[in-house]
């Protein structure tokens, strides 16, 4: 069975540190797909990645960065000089693949509420 | 370019009650899923539509229950609604791309939710 472990359920940084934010998944298949995202109070998802099996490269995008290693079964997650603004609950998620592409059903983890305190 | 909308935003219902939630996906997109987000949880996955049939469906009882419509819209029922239900459910938006050995399905776009409490 497929399953997504966020073992931090809250981290509280002050602004201008970075924090990582950890996930493990467990799946028996060899084509899956990893995603984070972020859910601000409004209660909207906000994609913010998503990256398949096969490419472990580690990827920036800004302040954002994220560590994919298949060994561990981790998939983390760094913010670099938090701000204010990052205050949300981040999820992890992954899914099965179907056709060679992601399916929509995604088994999301618990969450991670990230405080940033100015 | 407008993003996905849900309809309503707050609801209040009795046990045993049904009720009927609405999406838009984002413009553009033609496939529709539902999640439920119990408090503090994450979304669990009910069921996708694509081409106005139930595709992909999660572990959920058949008191949950949709539609899509060939403006690629759709609606969520629950049918006996229990307290157990309160949560804030999802909808999300995608493309799928049917195109043999190239295959990509946009990520997918959530809606702010519909809160429903049931007392």
């Amino acid at each position: 069975a497929q399953k997504v472990t966020q073992a931090q359920t809250e981290i509280s940084v002050v602004e201008k540190e970075d924090v990582t934010l950890d996930c493990v998944y467990e799946t028996r298949d060899t084509t899956y797909y990893l995603f984070w995202y972020k859910q601000p109070p409004s209660g909207e998802l906000v994609f913010l990645i998503r990256r398949n099996s096969f490419d472990e490269q580690n990827e920036i995008s800004g302040r954002y960065s994220w560590n994919f290693q298949k060994s561990t079964s981790s998939f983390n997650f760094t913010i670099t000089a938090s701000q204010v603004v990052d205050s949300a609950v981040y999820f992890c998620a992954l899914s099965e693949a179907q056709g060679g592409g992601a399916t929509n059903k995604l088994i999301f983890g618990t969450g991670t509420l990230l405080a940033v305190q100015p | 370019d407008a993003g996905v909308t849900q309809s309503p935003t707050h609801l209040i219902k009795t046990r045993g009650q049904q009720v009927t939630l609405r999406c838009s996906p984002k413009s553009g997109h033609d496939t529709v899923s539902w999640y439920q987000q119990a408090l503090g949880q994450g979304p669990q996955f009910i069921f996708q539509y694509y081409e106005e049939e139930e595709r992909q469906r999660g572990n959920f009882p058949d008191r949950f229950s949709g539609h899509q419509f060939p403006n690629y819209s759709s609606e969520l029922n629950v049918n006996a609604l229990l307290l157990g239900d309160s949560a804030l459910y999802l909808c999300a938006s995608s493309l799928t791309d049917t195109q043999p050995r190239h295959s990509y399905n946009s990520p997918l776009h959530f809606g702010n939710g519909t809160r429903l409490t049931v007392t």
